[in-house]
């Protein structure tokens, strides 16, 4: 079946600093991919479209200067968080798929 | 504005039983919904579709109902399982097949199943 990766599956990094965050699609190659947010308790929330060769579609309300989104190839994107701040912690999950959609498992941010 | 919900939190059944989670939404211009089962600090897998041409989908032990005209759509396990035991998120979309699938969430039903 299709295999989605994420890079790394927690991080914790000090308040102002960058973190990346990779999606790699395993055995498939995807045009698309999205990027997802998990507070506790909360639905997951759309933040981005990526869209590989093509700059990422924001969801309102998403800043895309704080969030920097590659997809360079079909089979990586990356969701970098600039300046991250203690209220960016959160569980950030990507799906891969031009289609059916084919879940990460996830990465734990935690800014201090 | 939440588009999808999922009014319920959390339901616990007992084995055996019929676990019923439900789903509600406003948008009249999703086509296509899915449940998403989920455990702690990994992705959502993907349980069960179903199209707005349809009415129901079966699946082994999982069923989904959807009534469109009251915007409703319920996932019935039967016989429920203690590995069913998760957060169970329904999402829909409005791009059924097409090349932008976004999906919009619920915010989940934490499932307990009792052994």
């Amino acid at each position: 079946g299709a295999v989605v990766s994420q890079h790394p599956s927690w991080v914790i990094c000090k308040s102002g600093t960058s973190v990346k965050i990779e999606c790699r699609s395993l055995d498939f190659q995807a045009t698309t991919m999205f990027w997802y947010r998990q507070f506790p308790k909360q639905s997951l929330m759309l933040m981005a479209t990526s869209n590989e060769g093509s700059k990422a579609t924001y969801e309102q309300g998403v800043e895309k200067d704080k969030f920097l989104i590659n997809h360079a190839s079909l089979t990586l994107s990356t969701l970098t968080v600039t300046s991250a701040h203690p209220e960016d912690s959160s569980f950030y999950i990507c799906s891969a798929g031009d289609g059916e959609q084919f879940f990460g498992p996830g990465t734990r941010l935690t800014v201090l | 504005d939440q588009q999808v919900k999922q009014n319920s939190p959390s339901l616990s059944v007992q084995e055996g039983r019929i676990s019923i989670l439900n789903c509600d939404y406003t948008n009249s211009m999703f086509d296509y919904f899915l449940w998403y089962k989920k455990y702690p600090a990994e992705g959502p897998t993907f349980l069960i579709s179903i199209s707005s041409i349809k009415d129901k989908n079966e699946d082994g032990r999982f069923t989904v109902f959807l009534n469109k005209s009251a915007k409703h759509l319920s996932l019935h396990i039967v016989p429920s399982q203690p590995g069913d035991s998760a957060v169970y998120f329904c999402a829909a979309s409005g791009s059924s097949g097409g090349s932008n699938y976004k999906l919009t969430f619920g915010k989940g039903t934490l499932l307990t199943v009792n052994p």
